[in-house]
């Protein structure tokens, strides 16, 4: 066990509609990342947030928005959802955000399904 | 751009024997390094990294890897597998940028048969 939570573990929705997956770090850690996992793309990296503010950003889509707040927990909201979302969606936490590296501890994930 | 190869997408070995992972990496300057593993239906878990000095590093689990800046190669090894080692391997290349970003391979999944 990482520390790092993820919920829900499942999620299965529809074309067109929006879901939100919710993230807590590990106690102490200030960073957040969100990845997605697919059979097409492998593991993407997708945003970084340190203590609230964007830190980093990948190949996230437009329709895909994030945040952390005050208590440090972090939201992944995707919109407009369409087939190719279906994924497993990561969240990993380290205590600092900046340059230096800090080892990341990844949550067990989210699995989205788009029907 | 960075980007981080994989050559083997699976590979098989008898339990006991040893194993090499392979991994090739394309980044400008000397990159962070690191091997993960994900065992099937969990999360990522770190074996080992890189940043500098010593080019043979020491992980978890009995792993090691070896740097070789000419070769733009970061290798995975282990002397002997054992069952519990059957999962997917993802090298990775981390780049700061006012935080950091890893960019992952697309994987190599280790059989192991006894």
């Amino acid at each position: 066990d990482s520390g790092v939570t993820q919920t829900p573990k499942h999620l299965i929705t529809a074309t067109g509609q929006r879901v939100t997956l919710r993230c807590s770090p590990r106690s102490g850690d200030l960073s957040v990342y969100w990845y997605q996992q697919s059979l097409d793309q492998g593991l993407q990296f997708l945003i970084q947030y340190y203590n609230g503010e964007e830190r980093a950003k990948g190949n996230i889509l437009e329709r895909f928005s994030a945040q952390q707040f005050p208590d440090l927990h972090s939201e992944l909201n995707l919109s407009s959802l369409e087939l190719g979302d279906s994924a497993l969606y990561f969240c990993a936490s380290s205590t600092t955000g900046g340059n230096l590296y800090n080892e990341q501890f990844f949550g067990p994930g989210t699995r989205l399904t788009v029907l | 751009a960075q980007s981080v190869t994989q050559p083997d997408i699976h590979i098989t070995v008898s339990e006991g024997a040893s194993l090499e992972l392979r991994c090739n990496y394309s980044y400008g300057a000397t990159p962070y390094l690191f091997w993960y593993v994900q065992s099937p239906g969990q999360g990522l878990q770190l074996l080992l990294k890189y940043f500098s000095g010593d080019t043979l590093v020491q992980g978890i689990k009995g792993f090691e890897a070896e740097f070789k800046r000419s070769q733009s190669s970061f290798n995975l090894r282990k002397p002997s597998v054992h069952w519990s080692d059957a999962a997917e391997y993802f090298c990775a290349v981390g780049e700061s940028t006012g935080g950091f970003k890893t960019i992952f391979g697309a994987g190599t999944r280790l059989f192991v048969k006894a």
